[in-house]
C-alpha cells in the first residue's frame, strides 16, 4: 500500500539557495519553539530554538522567525546545500519538559 | 561522548511476541525519554523519566507496553504482545534542563517491524 511517509510535506530546494521551512504550533503557553533535524536512519538532532519571548534568533545558516499572532514558527536556511536534505520538526516545549513534535517536512536538495 | 546508545536498531517479530529495547542515556543526563515514530510523523512521548521515577506515563499503553529505569541511568521498554500496529521506531532521548530550552540528545533509534 502507499506510504504515509509520502504525505509527509515536501519542500524541494536548489542547493544555494534559501529555504523556509513553515510549522504552525497550538499552544499560546510554550516557553521554547525548537527545530530539528532529523537524518535518514537516525533520531533528530537539535538545530536551533527561540524562547517565547523573542521574534527572531539567528545561528550559524539558520534563522528561527516565531510570529505569536498567528501561532506560526518558520526555520530559514541560507544558502541550503545537500546536507540539508532532512525531515525538519519543530517542537513546542512546555512547562520544562514537556515537548511535543509536529508532522515535519521533507526538504530535499537539488544539485 | 557516545551519545544516547540505543539497541537493537533493528527488531523483526511476529505478532504476539515479545520485545526489549534497551537505552543508555547520556552521563549525567537526569531525563529519559521513550517516544515512539511512526512514518511520516513526528516522534509522540511514550513515557518520562526523571531518575528514575516515571514522571509522565499518560500516553504509555499500559496493556501490553512497559518501561523501567533502575538505577535511574540505562532504561528497558517491553512491548508484550506486540501487534502489527506496534510497528514503528522507537526513540530515546535524555536531557539535562538548565535555564534555557529543554533540548532533548535522541539515539538512533530502534526500528521494529510486527510480522
Amino acid at each position: 500500500g502507499e506510504s504515509v511517509g509520502l504525505h509527509l510535506p515536501t519542500l524541494s530546494v536548489q542547493e544555494g539557495d534559501n529555504s523556509i521551512i513553515n510549522c504552525a504550533y497550538s499552544n499560546s503557553a510554550s516557553d521554547y519553539f525548537i527545530w530539528y533535524k532529523q537524518e535518514s536512519g537516525k533520531g533528530p538532532q537539535f538545530i536551533i530554538d527561540i524562547r517565547s519571548n523573542m521574534d527572531k534568533r539567528q545561528g550559524q545558516r539558520v534563522t528561527v522567525l516565531l510570529n505569536k499572532t498567528v501561532k506560526h514558527l518558520s526555520l530559514q536556511i541560507a544558502a541550503t546545500q545537500p546536507g540539508d536534505s532532512a525531515v525538519y520538526f519543530c517542537a513546542e516545549n512546555t512547562g520544562g519538559f514537556k515537548t511535543i513534535f509536529g508532522a515535519g517536512t521533507r526538504l530535499f536538495v537539488k544539485a | 561522548e557516545a551519545g544516547v546508545v540505543q539497541s537493537p536498531r533493528y527488531k523483526i517479530i511476529e505478532k504476539k511476541q515479545p520485545v526489549a529495547f534497551w537505552c543508555n542515556p547520556i552521563s549525567g543526563h537526569n531525563t529519559l525519554y521513550w517516544y515512539r515514530q511512526n512514518l511520516g510523523q513526528g516522534p509522540e512521548l511514550l513515557i518520562r523519566y526523571e531518575n528514575e521515577e516515571a514522571v509522565d506515563d499518560s500516553q504509555l499503553p499500559k496493556d501490553r507496553f512497559s518501561a523501567e529505569r533502575l538505577k535511574g541511568v540505562d532504561s528497558t521498554l517491553k512491548i508484550q504482545p506486540a501487534e502489527l500496529g506496534d510497528s514503528a521506531v522507537y526513540l530515546c532521548a535524555s536531557s539535562f534542563k538548565g535555564s534555557g530550552a529543554n533540548v532533548l540528545t535522541f539515539g538512533a533509534g530502534s526500528r521494529l517491524t510486527v510480522l
